[in-house]
């Protein structure tokens, strides 16, 4: 119930090619969903979040996509970079418990080629 | 900008050792998380910490994990009996008042020998 699926495990594009990676959630009490990018050697940094009463947002060249009925939710990539290469983690919470934690998915390792 | 500063960057034990690993949240925030990571692998809850109590805890911290807040603005994980798959990197976490938005250190890599 509380575990969240990501997929794929690992993508290449290339450069200007929009990668997209999927999650999936069990747990119909969650009620944000962000997204974290990581670069080697640092903490994750979030990078954009969506409340299910929404079935889309976009921040710049980041959209992430939500299905409510189908629990899932997905990271599009616009006009990938070199240096969008980093993994990238969802993550699913319920934001009106105090101190709920956040439950990370397994996250994906992006390359984008130059 | 802001940031959650931990300390020591790396941490090199025994086993069977204590170590406490220390954070320096963001000043006004107001939830507080450790979480640790393996190999650059999934990032796995262990505790969080709000109104100077335990809000939650997982699976992964048992009797030999604890988490202070002594002062304020410190946040300290301490392990009492260090094992060998106690080897991660650790992060520290806050959130602001909202508790969407998680602001993570740089992390702890431990490495208990």
């Amino acid at each position: 119930q509380q575990q969240v699926k990501q997929s794929p495990q690992s993508l290449i594009v290339q450069k200007g090619g929009i990668p997209i990676i999927n999650c999936a959630y069990e747990n119909t009490a969650f009620d944000y969903f962000p997204w974290y990018q990581q670069f080697p050697g640092k903490g994750p940094a979030l990078l954009i979040a969506i409340r299910p009463d929404v079935s889309e947002k976009k921040e710049g060249r980041f959209t992430i996509s939500f299905n409510k009925s189908a629990k899932q939710f997905s990271l599009h990539i616009m006009d990938s970079q070199p240096g969008d290469s980093a993994t990238y983690f969802c993550a699913a919470t319920i934001l009106d418990n105090y101190g709920q934690n956040f439950v990370f998915g397994p996250g994906t390792r992006l390359s984008v080629l130059p | 900008e802001p940031e959650v500063t931990q300390t020591p960057s790396h941490q090199v034990t025994q086993m069977g050792q204590e170590v406490i690993l220390r954070c320096v949240p963001i000043s006004n925030h107001l939830y507080f998380y450790w979480y640790r990571q393996i190999l650059g692998q999934k990032v796995e809850f262990l505790v969080s910490f709000y109104n100077n109590e335990i809000s939650e805890k997982s699976e992964i911290f048992d009797d030999q994990f604890s988490v202070e807040r002594p002062d304020g603005s410190n946040f300290t994980l301490k392990i009492r009996s260090t094992k060998l798959e106690d080897s991660a990197m650790y992060f520290c976490a806050s959130a602001g008042q909202f508790g969407e938005k998680l602001f993570f250190g740089s992390g702890t890599q431990l490495s208990v020998l």
